[in-house]
């Protein structure tokens, strides 16, 4: 399968702890974005990397959110110190860049945080 | 700051029947796009246009991007019970840039 990709699937933890995602973007896709989505509305967009560089981010990405690609490949987003309003699913998506001037996003099948 | 906005929340149709859907915003977007979501899974791409005007088809899809650029809409022809879903617009104001989605469209298809 060469589509995006995400780890977990699913993850329940207790408030308060930390979690930690992976997205692995379709190869040679040089543009990686995080979305939330919680029930009932559409994906809220959270930050964007360029290669490895964050270019964007969101104030929805308060200060116990990172978000990492060290290499320019797969990206980790890290939520410390988790609250119940965390829980959503969390979406990764890529793109090929901006060379290619398109903006078709394709996505990852999510990953959906429960914090209780 | 930017919305997108899709209505009615929920549409119901029978199996063979046509269904029109559309996204309307207060600002300009340069491309928009159309995804569907199923339960548990990420959106994925059905359609994306590029240009004022442009009519876009990808099998019984049908989109169109609004003259005004502040609209588009989709059509579904002849549904079948597999075209149920969330069906969500998305639109960006520049080249590779964040989307900013609508709330979705839930259709369910009666056989």
């Amino acid at each position: 399968d060469t589509g995006v990709s995400q780890d977990p699937r699913h993850k329940i933890t207790k408030r308060g702890q930390n979690v930690t995602f992976r997205c692995d973007p379709i190869s040679e896709h040089n543009r990686l974005y995080w979305y939330r989505q919680t029930l009932g509305q559409g994906p809220e967009f959270l930050t964007y990397f360029q290669n490895e560089a964050q270019l964007e981010k969101s104030r929805l990405l308060s200060d116990r959110f990172s978000a990492e690609r060290p290499k320019g490949s797969f990206s980790t987003l890290e939520i410390q110190r988790t609250e119940q309003g965390d829980s959503a699913m969390y979406l990764c998506a890529s793109t090929p860049g901006p060379l290619y001037g398109d903006n078709e996003q394709f996505f990852g099948p999510g990953t959906r945080l429960t914090v209780l | 700051g930017q919305q997108l906005n899709q209505s009615p929340q929920s549409m119901f149709i029978q199996e063979g029947e046509d269904v029109s859907m559309n996204c309307t915003s207060s600002s300009i977007f340069n491309t928009w796009l159309w995804y569907k979501q199923e339960p548990g899974e990420g959106p994925v791409l059905l359609i994306a246009l590029y240009k004022a005007g442009e009519l876009t088809s990808n099998g019984r899809l049908t989109a169109q991007f609004g003259i005004t650029r502040k609209d588009s809409f989709l059509n579904i022809s002849a549904s079948i019970p597999s075209d149920v879903g969330i069906y969500f617009c998305a639109g960006t104001t520049g080249a590779n840039s964040k989307l900013t989605f609508g709330k979705g469209i839930t259709l369910s298809v009666r056989p």
